[in-house]
């Protein structure tokens, strides 16, 4: 099953404009929550993470979301540029003694801006 | 990226024979992971180790084996590959507290 459920598959977003990924959860156990970027022929990396100690994580253009209650977190990239163009995933892990190491993934946007 | 190096970066085989791919890292860390990627499923963890000799399975381990006989390299085998292994096969080190997991630059595995 899916313990990560992420939307949209695809985004397409005008140069300026603002993306939103939103990602949901089922297991409370999860208590870390990062976002990757992916280019292609690279592997995953780190964008931004949160713990839910915290409703919002800002870092540039970027931005987490979190809403423990509803079991939701969100992505949102501000001034979305040309070189964004990627495939974003959300992730979620408990945390245990020694860190996040079960991560569960969402499936991935692929996200597209156009000029 | 983050001193992790997987080899092969693209292999083709055919179904039935043995794989094995290679993450060799120069970091240190003490936990290992691999994954496989496929459209419209994400990243799913196949095994992860804790330490030279420790492993553990993961989400989707049916098919693989792993093996660690030193820190700084992890070894996923197919011991006889099926078509529904064709993938791209990442492995990730980290994972500590406050510390995120870094992914390789991934294998391209096809099984004809």
């Amino acid at each position: 099953q899916q313990q990560v459920k992420q939307s949209p598959q695809s985004l397409i977003v005008q140069k300026g404009g603002i993306s939103i990924i939103n990602c949901a959860y089922e297991n409370t156990a999860f208590d870390y929550f990062p976002w990757y970027q992916q280019f292609p022929g690279k592997g995953p990396a780190l964008l931004i993470a949160i713990r839910p100690d915290v409703s919002e994580k800002k870092e540039g253009r970027f931005t987490i979301s979190f809403n423990k209650s509803a079991k939701q977190f969100s992505l949102h990239i501000m001034d979305s540029q040309p070189g964004d163009s990627a495939t974003y995933f959300c992730a979620a892990s408990p945390i245990s003694n020694f860190g996040n190491e079960k991560l569960t993934f969402g499936t991935g946007t692929r996200l597209t801006i156009i000029p | 990226d983050a001193g992790i190096t997987q080899s092969p970066r693209h292999k083709v085989t055919e179904t039935g024979t043995p794989v094995t791919l290679r993450c060799h890292q120069t970091e240190n860390h003490r936990y290992m992971y691999w994954y496989r990627q496929d459209p419209g499923h994400g990243l799913r963890l196949i095994h992860y180790s804790y330490g030279v000799k420790d492993t553990d399975k993961g989400e989707v381990s049916d098919g693989y084996s792993v093996s660690r006989s030193k820190t700084e390299d992890f070894l996923l085998t197919l011991e006889s590959a099926t078509s529904s292994q064709t993938s791209v096969y990442f492995c990730a080190i980290g994972g500590q507290t406050n510390q995120p997991q870094h992914f390789g630059d991934g294998t391209r595995l096809s099984i004809l």
